[in-house]
């Protein structure tokens, strides 16, 4: 069974600040996304990772993905208040076929403070 | 882009009673739907998978006969909750894969509140 762990849960940032999150996955995929959500809103679409040694950068965010470490990492490079949101890791149940399922993280909460 | 619309976004309904959310994907085909529910401050759970035309694979622990998936057609999928209780007031999301660009597209939610 296909398990999401990311870390921290929670994130409190002083703008201007770098930090890393982590996700986590049990299983092979090789299809990996990250999403932000805004309270009471939907998913908003990040990044797309779909390949070892997958690298995108959007502004300020920056994803990374090994997938052999089954790791992917969420980058925050001079954090500003905007950014404060919920962010998601997610993993493609369907590993080498279609486009299966996503299994969720938990989610980090970033707070970026003044 | 690949637009999925989600209506409506919010609902209140009373126990006991039917509701149903819309999921339309609007500038491409979608053969494939999912379902997914949020409970506050929670991650989001994949309640089913649903294609057109056929009958949609439910998640572990969610109830078919209560949650009734339609996917009539390339462009609408719809969930309807039956007999809603309190408890099932939460956070529903669908979305759908498209091919062409990867990835998928999310609506906008329902925010279904059963008093």
């Amino acid at each position: 069974e296909l398990k999401v762990e990311q870390n921290p849960l929670f994130l409190s940032m002083q703008e201007g600040k770098n930090y890393t999150i982590y996700c986590n996955y049990s299983t092979t995929s090789d299809r990996l996304y990250w999403y932000r959500q805004d309270p009471g809103k939907s998913l908003e679409s990040l990044f797309v990772l779909l390949s070892n040694g997958a690298v995108k950068q959007e502004g300020r965010l920056m994803a990374s993905l090994d997938t052999k470490a089954r790791l992917s990492t969420l980058h925050i490079t001079a954090a500003v208040h905007d950014l404060s949101a919920t962010y998601f890791c997610a993993v493609d149940r369907n590993y080498g076929g279609s486009q299966g399922n996503l299994i969720f993280g938990k989610g980090t909460k970033l707070s970026v403070k003044p | 882009g690949a637009v999925v619309s989600q209506h409506p976004s919010r609902v209140i309904c009373k126990s006991g009673t039917s509701v149903k959310i819309e999921c339309r994907s609007l500038d491409f085909q979608a053969t494939t739907m999912f379902w997914y529910r949020q409970f506050p401050k929670q991650s989001l759970m994949l309640m089913a998978t649903s294609n057109e035309g056929s009958k949609a694979t439910y998640e572990q622990g969610v109830e078919k006969d209560k949650f009734l998936i339609n996917h009539a057609s390339l462009t609408l999928s719809t969930l309807t909750v039956t007999s809603a209780h309190p408890e099932d007031s939460s956070f529903y999301i669908c979305s759908a894969s498209q091919t062409i660009l990867g990835g998928y597209t999310f609506g906008s939610g329902t925010r279904l509140t059963v008093v």
